[in-house]
């Protein structure tokens, strides 16, 4: 899986509790990213970063918040969980100066977060 | 605001058969991906298309790009029970790297 490691891999939590996921890479891959899954929508984009202390928005964004004080580590919080953040969420990694300049993703194997 | 459209979004197809994937996006666009997950599984990366006219092929699947069209397929040869998957297209919008992916098509073959 490219080198790309999230924990935990499954949470159950309570509603309006803080929430925090992990993503480690060992890759040394500049760009991160958090996207969640959820049927009929395919995967949506809630925040990526572009290098260390280098974030930015995407899609799907409120009730999150991310931060990224390593280039190893991304990570993505739910500072007061819902039960609409009941969800897969994928870390996903991707280097733009590699990869024939395709900045391919590569995605950990995810964590399933229910929210009750 | 970038949109992109799967279909079907759901196949069932007997083994031995053709048959392709639609994905179709709203803007102008720098590169699309193809993607495949298992159940319960992650996303693994088959196909990157960067220009118009692009054909890519791996075994049993082809994908291609028309730019002016806004249109990808990805095309399956002889079906075979082991590509039983949801295939993602996805597409990045020039002078960014966010993709926005399509909905999924959830493919299964019958033997």
């Amino acid at each position: 899986d490219a080198g790309i490691t999230q924990s935990p891999r499954h949470k159950v939590t309570e509603t309006g509790t803080p929430v925090t996921l992990r993503c480690h890479q060992t890759e040394n891959h500049r760009y991160m990213y958090w996207y969640r899954q959820d049927p009929g929508h395919g995967l949506r984009l809630i925040h990526y970063s572009y290098g260390v202390k280098d974030t930015d928005k995407g899609e799907v964004s409120d009730g999150y918040s991310v931060s990224r004080s390593k280039t190893e580590d991304f990570l993505l919080t739910l500072e007061s969980a819902t039960s609409s953040q009941t969800s897969v969420y994928f870390c996903a990694i991707s280097d733009p100066s590699g990869s024939g300049g395709y900045n391919e993703q590569f995605f950990g194997p995810g964590t399933r977060l229910t929210v009750l | 605001e970038l949109k992109v459209e799967q279909n079907p979004l759901f196949l069932s197809m007997q083994e031995g058969k053709n048959y392709t994937i639609y994905c179709n996006y709203s803007t102008t666009s720098d590169r699309l991906y193809w993607y495949r997950q298992d159940p319960g599984k992650s996303l693994e990366s088959l196909f990157v298309l960067l220009s118009n006219g692009a054909v890519k092929q791996e075994g049993r699947l082809m994908a291609s790009l028309d730019t002016k069209a806004r249109l990808s397929t990805l095309h399956i040869t002889a079906a075979v029970h082991d590509l039983s998957a949801t295939y993602f297209c996805a597409v990045v919008r020039f002078g960014n790297e966010k993709l926005t992916f399509g909905t999924g098509t959830r493919l299964t073959i019958i033997p």
